[in-house]
């Protein structure tokens, strides 16, 4: 089966300026996740969708990310403006069920962002 | 909340040496616990996984056991070959239905030939 595709791969912008990411889970997994990956640490959920809704954000900085999933399938994950601090690797992930605390993450490649 | 901790520092070896990275972890009830691996260039797979107490997983020759009583899931591989050079992270999953996963630092680990 096809993979979480993920794009652009790498973007480098300038403080202040804005950036949208894309990711396209693998098929029929209702389940989404965008994870923070900031070098040198572990991924870090910032949002979490079950099919078009959002279960949890609680640690997503709302004042400047925005994410959504319009349709329950691809999802965009918007900074404006952003910060030196989100430099980071911004990782997609997708899983078929919820209600299981046994359920594997099948992760994207990631986009790499770089503030200057 | 819950959180994970492994062991500080990259970790360098020759091939064929036994490989250790030590996780443990805080958590209220019992979480699933998870080894994931990130080669360069690629996103994070999964490597094994354990569901309860006592439970081993095992993939490509690595090996893990959940244990409640230290509140630990050490990842160990008898023999290490070039190709395990990667990221490795330790996680693990609450059980109140959200399958949230909170993730480590993770460890670099550097076979040379």
């Amino acid at each position: 089966e096809a993979g979480v595709a993920q794009s652009p791969r790498y973007k480098i912008i300038e403080k202040r300026q804005s950036v949208a990411f894309w990711c396209n889970p693998i098929s029929g997994h209702a389940t989404l996740y965008w994870y923070q990956q900031i070098l040198g640490q572990g991924p870090k959920l910032l949002i979490q969708f079950q099919n078009n809704g959002v279960v949890d954000d609680s640690q997503l900085p709302k004042d400047r990310f925005s994410a959504e999933r319009l349709k329950g399938v691809d999802s965009t994950l918007k900074i404006q403006p952003a910060k030196l601090e989100d430099s980071a690797v911004y990782l997609c992930a997708s899983s078929f069920l919820r209600n299981s605390g046994a359920n594997v993450l099948t992760f994207g490649a990631g986009s790499r962002l770089t503030v200057l | 909340g819950n959180s994970v901790t492994q062991m500080e520092g990259p970790v360098t070896l020759s091939e064929e040496a036994f490989l250790t990275i030590n996780c443990t972890y805080t958590a209220t009830g019992y979480p699933s616990l998870f080894w994931y691996v990130q080669y360069p260039g690629e996103g994070l797979q999964l490597l094994l996984k354990a569901t309860k107490a006592d439970d081993k997983g095992s993939n490509k020759g690595f090996e893990a056991t959940y244990r409640k009583e230290t509140t630990s899931f050490h990842l160990e591989k008898g023999s290490v070959q070039v190709s395990d050079s990667a990221v490795y992270f330790c996680a693990l999953s609450d059980r109140d239905g959200n399958n949230r996963l909170a993730f480590g630092k993770g460890n670099q680990v550097v076979v040379i030939p």
